[in-house]
């Protein structure tokens, strides 16, 4: 079974300044998706960036932009020029390419909540 | 934009009773998805549905059933409510596998559900 690791429960950044938010995963599988979803404060959780596995370029999303290490198995966000409203939860998470049913299912890390400092 | 909509925010309910939590998507999605949502734990997959009258057990399926008897609506049945099952539920849906965006889920707004 795959697990997905962020060790950060929490973490803070000044408006304007970068952060990283890290995760790790453990599966035996050569082809999958990686995501990095946000939850804002009583908000719905929307999607940020994804990856797929079999592409060596780390994907880019305007200020998000991701550092995939597939040999490490680590999924790194990074967040340049935060802003207030980047404020939230936000969850790294796996998703097998297996065509069948079960493919379609995410596995979630455990959460880094993001606060942004005026 | 895909709309995915909770019967309610907030629900409180006694021990023992049949908690009904209902989600509705108005984007055609094949699959649908029941999370909780706890601190630390981040979100468990209960259920989810990839047809209708089709499901798949999750992570967590002891305590819950689900029902989906119409494409656009995925229900979580708790039997006979606990205190172990207050948390935060989330409904999520996306295309069938294959599809282009199909790795995409779509959340619902959460229900926020004590049991006391």
């Amino acid at each position: 079974a795959q697990t997905v690791t962020q060790s950060q429960p929490e973490m803070s950044v000044q408006e304007a300044e970068t952060v990283t938010l890290s995760c790790t995963y453990d599966t035996s599988e050569s082809d999958y998706y990686l995501f990095w979803y946000k939850q804002p404060p009583s908000r719905q959780m929307i999607l940020v960036i994804r990856q797929e596995a079999y592409k060596q370029q780390n994907a880019t999303e305007n200020r998000f932009s991701v550092n995939f290490q597939k040999a490490a198995k680590s999924f790194s966000l990074k967040i340049s020029d935060s802003q207030l409203g980047d404020a939230a939860m936000y969850f790294c998470a796996y998703r097998s390419a297996r065509r069948e049913t079960s493919g379609s299912r995410l596995t979630f890390g455990e959460g880094t909540q993001l606060t942004v400092n005026p | 934009d895909v709309k995915v909509t909770q019967s309610s925010r907030y629900l409180v309910k006694r021990t023992g009773e049949k908690v009904f939590l209902e989600c509705v998507q108005d984007m055609d999605h094949e699959n649908m998805f029941w999370y909780r949502q706890d601190p630390g734990l981040g979100l468990r997959l209960i259920y989810f549905s990839y047809d209708v009258k089709m499901k798949e057990k999750g992570d967590i399926p002891e305590g819950y059933s689900v029902s989906r008897e119409k494409k656009e609506r995925f229900s979580l049945i708790l039997e006979s409510a606990s205190t172990n099952q207050t948390s935060m539920y989330l409904c999520a849906s996306s295309l069938v596998v294959g599809l282009k965006d199909a790795d995409t889920q779509y959340f619902g707004p959460g229900t926020r559900l004590t049991v006391l």
